[in-house]
This record gives structure tokens, sequence and C-alpha cells, in this order.
């Protein structure tokens, strides 16, 4: 099956400092990418639609300065977190929809766990 | 406006006993809607999804999930539980736009 990689799996980081989570579809291309973030026993939220070529889409209340999407390629989109501080830890997830299928299923990575000190 | 609920944070059951995990969307048409389990500090697995059709959807692992157009409702089943199913489990929901919506998910303990 289709499989979406993140990198890296966790990351630790000084508060202040940016980090960069890298979505890769590994074997289709996406369009269209999904980030989300997902604080501890709670669900996921979306963050923001990754568009290859075009800026990303991002959802009330999250803020598109802090969190910077490239979707640079059909196969990588990245997350940069700039400026992080404690409250930005937790577990993002994206997720991809292959360009070419018509019907509705996407593919999630396997996540990264971010913790900034 | 959209959305998932999952009415039950934790559940729990004996193993081999069944199970029923409960979902309900709204949206203004019947979205896709979809089934992920998630196991700590992992990422998602889809368990099963429905787009159109047989109301009934078989998945992995043993789950099935009935689609109810009148309850608005998706809820996920299983006939007997095992140890390993332990995991926390997210309904989700999407339209032609492909966000996905999820629900709050509900934990599930199974005990010997």
């Amino acid at each position: 099956g289709a499989v979406v990689s993140q990198h890296p799996s966790w990351v630790i980081c000084k508060s202040g400092t940016s980090v960069k989570i890298e979505c890769r579809s590994l074997d289709f291309q996406a369009t269209t990418m999904f980030w989300y973030r997902q604080f501890p026993k709670q669900s996921l939220m979306l963050m923001a639609t990754s568009n290859e070529g075009s800026k990303a889409t991002y959802e009330q209340g999250v803020e598109k300065d802090k969190f910077l999407i490239n979707h640079a390629s059909l196969t990588l989109s990245t997350l940069t977190v700039t400026s992080a501080h404690p409250e930005d830890s937790s577990f993002y997830i994206c997720s991809a929809r292959p360009s070419q299928t018509s019907g509705n299923t996407i593919y999630f990575g396997e996540g990264s766990w971010l913790t900034v000190v | 406006a959209q959305s998932v609920t999952q009415p039950d944070i934790h559940i729990t059951v004996s193993e081999g006993a069944s199970l029923e995990l409960r979902c309900n969307y709204s949206y203004g048409a019947t979205p896709y809607l979809f089934w992920y389990v998630q196991s700590p500090g992992q990422g998602l697995q889809l368990l099963l999804k429905y787009f159109s059709g047989d109301t009934l959807v078989q998945g992995i692992k043993g789950f099935e999930a009935e689609f109810k157009r009148s309850q608005s409702s998706f809820n996920l089943r299983k006939p007997s539980v095992h140890w390993s199913d332990a995991a926390e489990y997210f309904c989700a929901a999407s339209t032609g736009g492909f966000k996905t919506i999820f629900g709050a998910g509900t934990r599930l303990f199974v005990k010997a």
C-alpha cells in the first residue's frame, strides 16, 4: 500500500529555536497533504492543508507565521515550527492524498514527536 | 458546523467479549467515514472506510462498521476482542475537499 514517511520520528529542541518536520509520500504523488497536531490524550486537530506549488491553507487559530508549511514537490511537504516554545510540544502527523486517484483515501505518516525544552 | 462525535471516552471490555464503539457525525451531506486505530506513541492505522454502497463495511483485524444514515452513525464492532486490540480508536469523516475531521477518540481497555 501507499506509504507516507515522516522525519524525524522524534526531536528535542531548545525553546526559541526552529525545527523542521518532513512528510514524504514514498510511492505516490500527492498534490495535497495535511498537517495535524495531537496533544497527549487528545484527538488530532487539523492545522493546515498543504498544496503543492501554492500557499498552505491554515485552519482558524493556527498561526501561519509560526507554523511554516512548504510543499515544494509532489512528494514532499515540510512543517517548520519557528521560535518553538514548550507549549508547541506535541505529536505532529501528516497525511497525503494520492493525486492519481478518484477516491477519498488518504494515507497517514507515523507522526513526529516534538519536545521543546 | 461539521463534527464527529465519539460519546465514549473510554471503554473496558473483557477479552473474548464483543465490542461496539459509537460514532456520530454531523455534516450537510453524507461524508466519507473512517475508523482508525492508534497505539500509544504510534501513528494511525486505517481499519476501514465507507464511501458508498453496502452499509456494512468489513475492515482489517476482524473489525466491521455499519453506516446508518437515519442515525448519522458509523459504529465500529468486533465480535471477539483480543488483548492486542487495546488502543485508541478514532472515528473520522471527510468530504470532497479531503479535510478529515476526527472524533475525540475512544480508549479501549481489554481485561483478562
